[in-house]
């Protein structure tokens, strides 16, 4: 099946500074999410993304749709402790959503 | 906004035992789904539903089944737990009007001893 590469697997960051992930996969999509899940809850979505090129933000987070649409990036600015957790990204796949891995990311105050 | 409930957020169940793992959503939505999330292997697809009665395996079936007698429940069966089952279980329900997005439930850990 499909698979998405999503990195870095981990990250520990001090509060305030800037974070970068991202997602890339071998086949084009038309779409990219990215989800978050808070340490014991189930992941909800953050930002979608429906155009190559295409930059959204949602408060301190910023994703992009790559221009080749195999990948995209998802950016959090001046990370505070709130913002750990799971970040995955996904795609429609040919049946429901395919998921990378996850970025596992802590935040030290 | 959308609920899905997981009946249990925490289990403990003895090798052999039959499991039920719960979900419910508070819309009509036609379209549910069971993932466990394992360290280190993200989110895997175990079975989904697109419509009461209506089920289709996704990438590990292997040792479950599922139930989908009414729109708003779907229930994950283990026939037979094992101790390689012991995982975080979620259940998610497919947001209307964008085709795509989905409603997480908050997860049932189960352990098997």
């Amino acid at each position: 099946g499909q698979q998405l590469n999503q990195s870095p697997q981990s990250m520990f960051i001090q509060e305030g500074e800037d974070v970068s992930m991202n997602c890339t996969s071998s086949s084009i999509f038309n779409t990219w999410l990215w989800y978050k899940q808070d340490p014991g809850e189930g992941p909800v979505l953050l930002i979608a993304l429906y155009k190559a090129g295409e930059l959204t933000s949602n408060g301190r987070l910023t994703a992009q749709f790559g221009i080749t649409r195999k990948d995209s990036f998802l950016n959090i600015s001046a990370s505070i402790p709130s913002d750990v957790g799971i970040y995955f990204c996904a795609v429609p796949g040919n049946t429901p959503l395919v998921f990378g891995k996850g970025t596992r990311l802590s935040v030290i105050a | 906004d959308v609920k899905v409930t997981q009946s249990s957020r925490y289990l403990v169940k003895r090798t052999g035992e039959k499991v039920f793992l719960e979900c419910v959503q508070d819309m009509d939505h036609e379209n549910m789904f069971w993932y466990r999330q394992d360290p280190g292997l993200g989110l895997r697809l175990i079975y989904f539903s697109y419509d009461v009665k209506m089920k289709e395996k996704g990438d590990i079936p292997e040792g479950y089944s599922v139930s989908r007698e009414k729109k708003e429940r779907f229930s994950l069966i283990l026939e037979s737990a094992s101790t390689n089952q012991t995982s975080m279980y979620l259940c998610a329900s497919r947001i209307p009007g964008t085709g795509i997005g989905y409603t997480f439930g908050s997860g049932t850990r189960l352990t098997v001893v």
